[in-house]
């Protein structure tokens, strides 16, 4: 498989504010990660799909200016939400995607990050 | 099917009793089955994987079942334990689409 870490783990920040949240494969290079949200007792979301050197590719109704998304290298990428609000408070998970043989797109998480917007 | 944002479904069983959670996915094209444990407050964590060419694949406790025919996937647990308690996603994958993932099934283990 593949390790994932997020950082931070929890935030808590001011409405109007800005949030970076990390995700690095810490054994892997991954040229493809995926980032979620997730709401109370509900499924995964995907937000957007992150290419290693490209831009990301978001899903219908998730505006790609305030979740800004970089990935800039194998190992890292980075999720900001812009201009917080509270109906932003979520739980972000990321994960990145592994290819072992043909046909096995395989996705392993990272722990996610707590967003608690005030 | 595509995920949604609905309320989770339930599975209550006894501590030592087989734990059967059910999953019907929405693309005949699916060819590549995986389920996930999600224990609250974490990212979801790989258990077993399955590919179309397959029925039936086993695990250490685990077990899952593919039927292709009614396009169905269960996972079994064994002597379900109480670390077993999560919500449990299957995601189907293959014909050069997206990962779609179920809406979960959240595991009640009784002490």
């Amino acid at each position: 498989g593949a390790v994932v870490s997020q950082h931070p783990s929890w935030v808590i920040c001011k409405s109007g504010t800005s949030v970076k949240i990390e995700c690095r494969s810490l054994d892997f290079q991954a040229t493809t990660m995926f980032w979620y949200r997730q709401f109370p007792k509900q499924s995964l979301m995907l937000m957007a799909t992150s290419n290693e050197g490209s831009k990301a590719t978001y899903e219908q109704g998730v505006e790609k200016d305030k979740f800004l998304i970089n990935h800039a290298s194998l190992t890292l990428s980075t999720l900001t939400v812009t201009s917080a609000h509270p109906e932003d408070s979520s739980f972000y998970i990321c994960s990145v995607s592994v290819v072992r043989e043909r046909g096995t797109d395989t996705q392993y998480f990272g722990p996610g990050t707590r967003l608690t917007v005030l | 099917g595509e995920s949604v944002g609905l309320h989770l479904p339930t599975l209550s069983v006894q501590e030592g009793d087989n734990s059967i959670i059910n999953c019907a996915y929405s693309n005949s094209a699916s060819d590549y089955f995986i389920w996930y444990k999600q224990e609250s407050g974490k990212g979801p964590q790989f258990i077993i994987d399955i590919r179309s060419n397959m029925d039936k694949r086993q695990g250490q406790r685990v077990t899952v079942l593919l039927n292709k025919t009614v396009k169905h996937l269960s996972l079994q647990i064994a002597a379900t334990q109480p670390g077993d308690s999560a919500v449990y996603f299957c995601a189907e994958t293959g014909g050069g689409f997206k990962t779609i993932f179920g809406a979960g099934t959240r595991l009640f283990v009784k002490a």
